[in-house]
């Protein structure tokens, strides 16, 4: 029940397309919803967050999607570079019990020039 | 704002040896800090929390005598490897709580065990 499904495991996109990498609960007692960016060798940062009192937040050209019913929440990249290259995870907790992250699989996303 | 630093960024050490990684929240304070331990293409996978002025809770299988985790203030906590082996070597990363929820991770420490 404390599993976050991430998916897909590597992405290939051509630069200005979009990247969309899905990931789903099961716990419904989440209820934050972080997304972290890793390249190689460096700590994740974090990239953008959504409470489940939301279905959307946008940060740029990055997008979350959240779906309480179906617990499901997305990360959309729009107009992706070269430079979005990187591994992503999707992550969820329970912020009344000390923050502890579920985080998912990862998606390692290359953006073509 | 929300900055993580970690140090040593990589260390090389010999095995039997014991290793210290020093994690700091440069401009907040941190009562909970988490301590990860990542294979390569491989998820963060948690080994303790640390909360400032108590015990480490650790997790399932991640022996508590062998990752000693110190919280001794607001905005440091290390992690001592003892006695370190070549299984041992890893990436180790570690994250500050600010405010309710939001982990903010510092740039990892590269340990190689000879």
């Amino acid at each position: 029940q404390q599993q976050v499904k991430q998916s897909p495991q590597s992405l290939i996109v051509q630069k200005g397309g979009i990247s969309i990498i899905n990931c789903a609960y099961e716990n419904t007692a989440f209820d934050y919803f972080p997304w972290y960016q890793q390249f190689p060798g460096k700590g994740p940062a974090l990239l953008i967050a959504i409470r489940p009192d939301v279905s959307e937040k946008k940060e740029g050209r990055f997008t979350i999607s959240f779906n309480k019913s179906a617990k499901q929440f997305s990360l959309h990249i729009m107009d992706s570079q070269p430079g979005d290259s990187a591994t992503y995870f999707c992550a969820a907790s329970i912020e009344t019990s000390g923050s502890r992250l579920t985080f998912g699989e990862g998606t390692q996303l290359t953006v073509n020039p | 704002g929300a900055v993580v630093s970690q140090h040593p960024s990589w260390v090389i050490c010999k095995s039997g040896t014991s290793v210290k990684i020093e994690c700091r929240s440069l401009d907040f304070q941190a009562t909970t800090m988490f301590w990860y331990r990542q294979f390569p293409k491989q998820s963060l996978m948690l080994m303790a929390t640390s909360n400032e002025g108590s015990k480490a809770t650790y997790e399932q299988g991640v022996e508590k005598d062998k990752f000693l985790i110190n919280h001794a203030s607001l905005t440091l906590s290390t992690l001592t490897v003892t006695s370190a082996h070549p299984e041992d070597s890893s990436f180790y990363i570690c994250s500050a709580v600010l405010g309710l929820g939001t982990q903010y991770f510092g740039p990892g420490t590269r340990l190689l065990v000879l």
